[in-house]
C-alpha cells in the first residue's frame, strides 16, 4: 500500500526556517513527480511546489518563490521542503502528494500523506 | 494563472439525493481536470482525473463530465460517507490551482 509520511512541522518564529520531509514507501519513488500542497486553517487547498521524477524540473507558487525549495533524494525515497524567511501566512497543514502523468508532464495527484502542521508565530 | 471557480460553495442534501457540483476554469484546460474529496480533519482524497476517470477504489456513484472550461461532479445517490468538501483542480499548467471548495452537508 502506498504510504506518504510527512514530518518536520512545528512552531517557528516569523523569519525562521523549517525543513519538511516526506518519506514514501510501497512504490518506485523515482518514477513519480512529488508535490507539496498546503491548507491554511479553515481555508482551501493551495498547491505549493512540484518536482519531476529526476529532480530536473521544479515549480513553485509565486508566493513562495525565493523562500521555499523543493528537493528529493531518490535513494532515500524522500522529498523535502526547505522553508526559509517564514511568514504568518505560511501557517498551514502541509501535505505531501504523489502525482501521476499519463502523457507529457500533465501531472495529477493520486496519493496523499496525512500532513504536518507548520505554525509561524511569535 | 488559471482561476477555478466552484459553485455552490455549500449545499445541503439528504441521503439518496443526486448532487451536482460545477467548476469553471478561466481558460480552456482541455481535459486536465481533477476532483478531490476532503473530510474534516483528514487529508484530501483524489476521486477523479482527466475529467471523468475514477481513481482506484472510488465508488461508481461518483462521475465527472465536461470539457474546455465547464465541468461537473455528480454524486448519483448521496451516501452518509459522502458528506465532505469537494475541490476541483486544474493541471493544464503551472501553477496548479484549486477551486474554492463545495461543502456538502446533511440536510
Amino acid at each position: 500500500e502506498v504510504q506518504l509520511v510527512e514530518s518536520g512541522g512545528g512552531l517557528v518564529q516569523p523569519g525562521g526556517s523549517l525543513r519538511l520531509s516526506c518519506a514514501a514507501s510501497a512504490f518506485t519513488f523515482s518514477r513519480y513527480w512529488m508535490n507539496w500542497v498546503r491548507q491554511a486553517p479553515g481555508k482551501g487547498l493551495e498547491w505549493v511546489a512540484s518536482i519531476k521524477e529526476d529532480g530536473s524540473e521544479k515549480y513553485y507558487v509565486d508566493s513562495v518563490k525565493g523562500r521555499i525549495t523543493i528537493s528529493r533524494d531518490n535513494a532515500k525515497n524522500s522529498v523535502y521542503l526547505q522553508m526559509n524567511s517564514l511568514r504568518a501566512e505560511d501557517t498551514a497543514v502541509y501535505y505531501c502528494a504523489r502525482a501521476r502523468t499519463d502523457y507529457a508532464d500533465y501531472i495529477y495527484f493520486d496519493y496523499w500523506g496525512q500532513g504536518t502542521l507548520v505554525t509561524v508565530s511569535s | 494563472d488559471i482561476q477555478m471557480t466552484q459553485s455552490p460553495s455549500s449545499l445541503s442534501a439528504s441521503v439518496g439525493d443526486r448532487v451536482t457540483i460545477t467548476c469553471r476554469a478561466s481558460q480552456d484546460i482541455r481535459n486536465f481536470l481533477a476532483w478531490l474529496q476532503q473530510k474534516p480533519g483528514q487529508a484530501p482524497k483524489s476521486l477523479i482525473y482527466d475529467v471523468s476517470s475514477l481513481h482506484s477504489g472510488v465508488p461508481s456513484n461518483f462521475s465527472g463530465s465536461g470539457s474546455g472550461t465547464d465541468f461537473t461532479l455528480t454524486i448519483s445517490s448521496l451516501q452518509p460517507e459522502d458528506f465532505a468538501t469537494y475541490y476541483c483542480q486544474q493541471y493544464k499548467s503551472f501553477p496548479l490551482t484549486f477551486g474554492g471548495g463545495t461543502k456538502v452537508e446533511i440536510q
